[in-house]
């Protein structure tokens, strides 16, 4: 049974750098074709994807965020961390890890966030 | 980055009723559109992968369809537990895009 939890503060300062951990258990990402990935949403608001890293180690963020965004993965904790620095009241918002598999047909292989965490609220507010 | 246009933005409906929600990509996705419902305070669940492949374990009820740029959800008999937010994402191009999601409310 593949699980997910993010954890992490509740409540930030404008300006602070924000530390998400996503603890998961079920999978491992050392293995081919998986991916653990980081998915916001603002009160009452759309779903927004962030950043996604691979078993591989290759990375990617979201072109709007991607210089304040940082992702690590540690595989002998199962942990994968997402930072966001420099802080603002608009990034209050419950943040998700999700994981990431590809599946394949014999003519496509695509990628979807299979499992999810229940998700981690994130305040920023002085 | 690829737009998703999701419609409406919110529906009412019956039990029992037809539901169709759509997705239109800004260029070409080939079938790389996954659906996921959200009900409120809950995580996002996976329904739909490959625009018309569904997830293990969804109701049959549920089903997509299109390719390019023209995706579709249809729930073919709404159910009391299918009120929700329903949201499609697109895996083709990096940044991965949501759509702007569809309520379905109770009639």
């Amino acid at each position: 049974q593949i699980t997910l939890k993010e954890s992490g503060p509740t409540l930030v300062k404008p300006t602070q750098t924000l530390t998400l951990t996503c603890t998961f258990s079920g999978f491992s990402l050392t293995s081919s074709a998986v991916g653990v990935g980081w998915i916001r949403q603002p009160p009452g608001k759309a779903l927004e994807w962030l950043a996604l890293i691979y078993w591989n180690d290759d990375k990617y963020y979201s072109p709007s965020l991607e210089s304040r965004l940082t992702l690590t993965k540690d595989t002998s904790r199962n942990q994968v961390v997402l930072t966001m620095t420099n802080m603002d009241p608009e990034d209050t918002a419950t943040y998700y890890c999700a994981h990431r598999l590809t599946q394949f047909s014999t003519t496509w292989a695509i990628e979807n966030f299979q499992h999810w965490g229940p998700g981690a609220l994130v305040t920023v507010s002085s | 980055a690829i737009q998703m246009t999701q419609s409406p933005s919110s529906l009412s409906a019956f039990v029992g009723d037809r539901v169709t929600i759509t997705c239109r990509a800004s260029q070409d996705i080939r079938n790389d559109l996954g659906w996921y419902q959200q009900r409120p305070g809950k995580a996002p669940k996976l329904l739909i992968y490959a625009a018309s492949s569904l997830q293990s374990g969804v109701p049959s009820r549920f089903s997509g369809s299109g390719s390019g740029t023209d995706f579709t959800l249809t729930i073919s008999s709404l159910q009391p537990e299918d009120f929700a937010t329903y949201y499609c994402l697109q895996g083709y191009n990096r940044p991965l895009t949501f759509g702007g999601g569809t309520k379905v409310e109770i009639k």
